[in-house]
């Protein structure tokens, strides 16, 4: 069964504190996994796509990574606007177009 | 401005009295889909819709009912709620070439109460 398992569930950073959030997957053909962000009572907003082990996507303070079994969101120097939920979500190359989300990883980037 | 636009983004109802999510989207997108967010399970995809007269079922379709007759619209549809339909509602569109890069675009969501 597809499944997707984020952590921690939430994490609490001071203002420049460099941390990472984990995604580990399991899919059955990964066609990509996807990261995220959601801010409190709005949707989603799309972050970043990986396809691949070994590749990476940076944008701003955000970089993402993928492993075989696993994917991290690096956050660099984070600034209390970067504090959300950040999402997760693989889909299957299973010929569907169906896709797993985790239940996210709350931060908060204190000042 | 590119949108996602759900109606109502807040409705308490009662069992069995029917009701419909409207959404639309004004991007042209082929790609629609309905999701459910409850907390500790996360974001869950109810149903979904290639394009126009072409709909397939999600991981949580039961309750459920959805129809494309228009490329813009997606109206998610409860016959007879239930409690166990109260949840935060969402509703996603892609370009289908860029559904494939998972790069969904979502509404603000619409919070449904049923007692």
């Amino acid at each position: 069964e597809d499944q997707v398992t984020q952590s921690p569930e939430a994490l609490r950073l001071q203002e420049g504190e460099s941390s990472s959030l984990n995604c580990s997957y399991t899919v059955s053909g990964l066609r990509g996994l996807f990261w995220y962000r959601q801010d409190p009572g709005k949707g989603p907003e799309f972050l970043f796509t990986l396809y691949s082990a070994g590749e990476e996507k940076e944008k701003e303070r955000l970089k993402a990574t993928l492993t075989k079994k696993e994917s991290f969101l690096h956050i660099t120097a984070p600034k209390p606007e970067d504090s959300a939920t950040y999402l997760c979500a693989v889909a299957s190359s299973k010929g569907t177009y169906k896709y797993i989300f985790g239940t996210g990883t709350r931060l908060k980037v204190l000042a | 401005e590119a949108q996602v636009t759900q109606n109502p983004r807040y409705l308490i109802t009662v069992t069995g009295k029917k009701l419909t999510v409207t959404c639309s989207q004004n991007m042209n997108h082929e790609y629609m889909s309905w999701y459910r967010q409850d907390p500790g399970l996360g974001l869950r995809q109810i149903y979904y819709s290639m394009n126009v007269e072409v709909t397939d079922k999600g991981d949580v379709p039961e309750g459920y009912k959805v129809s494309r007759k228009e490329k813009r619209n997606f109206p998610l549809i409860l016959e007879s709620p239930s409690p166990n339909q109260t949840s935060l509602y969402f509703c996603a569109s892609s370009f289908f070439r860029r559904e494939l890069d998972g790069e969904l675009f979502f509404g603000e969501g619409s919070r449904l109460t049923v007692l």
